[in-house]
């Protein structure tokens, strides 16, 4: 079974520009979760989606958005980058239940200068 | 706010030897999971072992195990046989089990000597 996919893998942007995101979960996976990863603050949770719901965000700002369409791939977008917003996205699937654990993908580097 | 602590940020061990990682975490919850993270070089995020809080029986995968300590608040794995490929970075996490969100520490990088 394949894994958890993210594309782009790499992506230079300019301040002030939006970006996309992409995570294609686990085949069967319903839960999508969303982290972003800085030498500075660590891993953070963004948010998790699961059958096309948010079901919990993390305290980022607005400018941080998600959504996942019906064959469970989500997307995330960040709109007005800033230079803080520089650092590894990690996208992570689940079946979608308590119990079951996170399987992440290859994160995506998101550069902004 | 839940937080989990990782007190060791380098931690070094000979090939063959055994090494323990720490983890603590602070929750007022009684139901949850804690899980091992490893994230090699190539960055890419590897389940290394998970415990449930209802569980008292301490978790293992081969050559992982775990010291769950529920009182303490306590969550250690130990690397035995440690091998190169093991050389990583080590994240501790926590999940509520209602909850979606897993809360990491702020890992511990292990170099393992030839």
């Amino acid at each position: 079974k394949a894994g958890v996919t993210q594309t782009p893998r790499y992506l230079i942007k300019t301040r002030g520009q939006q970006v996309t995101l992409s995570c294609s979960p686990i085949s069967g996976h319903r839960s999508v979760s969303w982290y972003q990863q800085t030498p500075g603050q660590g891993l953070q949770f963004l948010f998790e989606y699961f059958s096309e719901t948010q079901r919990n965000k993390g305290n980022f700002p607005g400018r941080f958005s998600g959504r996942q369409f019906s064959n469970s791939r989500s997307e995330m977008n960040v709109s007005t980058l800033e230079l803080g917003d520089s650092a590894l996205y990690l996208c992570a699937s689940s079946l979608g239940g308590q119990s079951y654990e996170q399987y992440f993908g290859p994160g995506t580097r998101l550069t902004v200068t | 706010a839940q937080t989990v602590t990782q007190s060791q940020p380098e931690m070094s061990v000979q090939e063959a030897e055994t090494v323990t990682l720490s983890c603590t975490y602070d929750t007022s919850e009684s139901d949850y999971y804690l899980f091992w993270y490893k994230q090699p070089p190539s960055r890419q995020m590897i389940l290394v072992i998970r415990q449930e809080a209802y569980k008292q029986q301490n978790a293992t995968e081969n050559r992982f195990s775990v010291n769950f300590q529920k009182a303490a608040k306590s969550f250690s794995l130990k690397i035995s046989d440690s091998q190169l490929g093991d050389a990583a970075m080590y994240f501790c996490a926590y999940r509520v089990s209602n909850d979606y969100k897993l809360s990491f520490g702020a890992g511990t990088t292990v170099t393992v000597r030839a």
